[in-house]
């Protein structure tokens, strides 16, 4: 139930192209949805983040879909960049429990000029 | 100077030996996490401190002690390093409530022959 399921594990994608990566919880009492950002030589940061009580966030070019009754979230990258070229992890938290992050297991992006 | 600091950022050891991993931070946050990475894994949590006097065990802790000398500093040990052990790992920080979010230092990789 603490599982976050993420896919697909790698993506390549053409400059200009949406990049679409899909992230599955079991756990209902998870509140919040972060997504982060990993360069090479770089540990993860806070991409963008959202709460189960909307169903899409967009920042720039970057969205959140929230699909609350399916426990799915995925993220969209609009007009990707060889610059957007980075492994991303999806994660949910249960705020009120103790802070503890779980992640997903990774999607490695390459988007090529 | 980055916020969260890691040392060493690479280590080569042997099989059996003592190895620590120090981590230092300048958010003035309480709470400290240490995080394994591994190629599909994803992050995963080994353990995690809310202050000096609070550690508590993550999801994959066997194998590992960790030491909160200060609120800005704490210390990853693997008391017989085994290979499995090889991976990439991360100290995080994190405000005491708030969002959610982590803050990552650049990671400490180690090998173990």
């Amino acid at each position: 139930q603490q599982q976050v399921k993420q896919s697909p594990q790698s993506l390549i994608v053409q400059k200009g192209g949406i990049s679409i990566i899909n992230c599955a919880y079991e756990n209902t009492a998870f509140d919040y949805f972060p997504w982060y950002q990993q360069f090479p030589g770089k540990g993860p940061a806070l991409l963008i983040a959202i709460r189960p009580d909307v169903s899409e966030k967009k920042e720039g070019r970057f969205t959140i879909s929230f699909n609350k009754s399916a426990k799915q979230f995925s993220l969209h990258i609009m007009d990707s960049q060889p610059g957007d070229s980075a492994t991303y992890f999806c994660a949910a938290i249960r705020s009120s429990n103790t802070g503890k992050l779980i992640f997903g297991q990774g999607t490695t992006l390459q988007v090529k000029p | 100077d980055a916020d969260v600091t890691q040392t060493p950022r690479n280590r080569i050891t042997k099989t059996g030996k003592r190895i620590m991993l120090e981590c230092s931070q300048t958010k003035g946050h309480d709470r400290m996490y240490w995080y394994r990475q591994d190629p599909g894994l994803g992050l995963r949590l080994i353990y995690y401190s809310f202050d000096v006097k609070d550690i508590n065990k993550g999801e994959i802790s066997d194998g590992y002690s960790v030491s909160r000398q200060a609120q800005a500093k704490f210390s990853l040990s693997l008391e017989s390093a085994i290979p499995n052990q090889t991976a990439l790992y991360f100290c995080a920080t994190k405000q005491a409530g708030g969002s959610g979010e982590l803050f990552f230092g650049e990671g400490s990789r180690l090998t173990v022959l």
